[in-house]
């Protein structure tokens, strides 16, 4: 079975553009969560989608945005990039979403630069 | 809300050696608890999580874990390390009963010498 892919794996962006990032779950996973990992915070996390619903929101500001889709696909979109957004973006899938009874499955990530 | 401690930042070890990562967690519910590694250049891998039952958990490559709820710790130990190890290393907590949202520490960067 396919791991967690997402695209692109590298970007560089310039402050104040925009991005989008895609993630594609595990083949039946259902759940798909953001998480940003930079060097001084670590892993924190963004948002939660479930059956194209966000359920769960972290504490970043609503230049985040995501969404999912039907075939459970889900992208992130940063707008208004700072310089402070640089950070490796990871995105995480699960099956039920039922959380005590499964496990989130990492994939590589996507390392955001901006200039 | 939940906040998760990893004391250690740094651990540097000679192969051999045994280790003990330390993780304490804030939280008043039922919790599940998880260790993941992420090997220089790869993505996160889960080594062992704790969802209920025997607390003392087994997981991948060796390396086992120890809920103890009095104490809200969840320490990871491996008792012969190898070079291969060399890793960082995050604990994760997040509520039973909740939906996904992992909490992490901010991690233990191991680093073995052959």
């Amino acid at each position: 079975k396919a791991g967690v892919t997402q695209t692109p794996r590298y970007l560089i962006k310039t402050r104040g553009q925009q991005v989008t990032l895609s993630c594609s779950p595990i083949s039946g996973h259902r759940s798909v969560s953001w998480y940003q990992q930079t060097p001084g915070q670590g892993l924190q996390f963004l948002f939660e989608y479930f059956s194209e619903t966000q359920r769960n929101k972290g504490n970043f500001p609503g230049r985040f945005s995501g969404r999912q889709f039907s075939n459970s696909r889900s992208e992130m979109n940063v707008s208004t990039l700072e310089l402070g957004d640089s950070a490796l973006y990871l995105c995480a899938s699960s099956w039920t979403g039922l959380a005590g009874l499964n496990e989130q499955f990492f994939g590589p990530g996507t390392r955001l630069t901006v200039l | 809300a939940q906040s998760v401690s990893q004391h250690n930042h740094h651990v540097i070890l000679s192969e051999a050696a045994s280790l003990e990562l330390g993780c304490n967690y804030s939280y008043g519910g039922t919790v599940n608890l998880f260790w993941y590694v992420q090997y220089p250049g790869q993505h996160l891998q889960l080594l062992l999580k704790y969802f209920s039952g025997d607390p003392l958990v087994k997981g991948i490559k060796g390396f086992e874990a120890e809920f103890i709820k009095s104490k809200f710790s969840f320490n990871l130990r491996k008792p012969s390390v190898q070079w291969s190890d060399t890793a960082e290393y995050f604990c994760a907590v997040r509520s039973h009963f909740g939906n996904e949202k992992l909490t992490f520490g901010t991690g233990t960067r191991l680093t073995i010498i052959p």
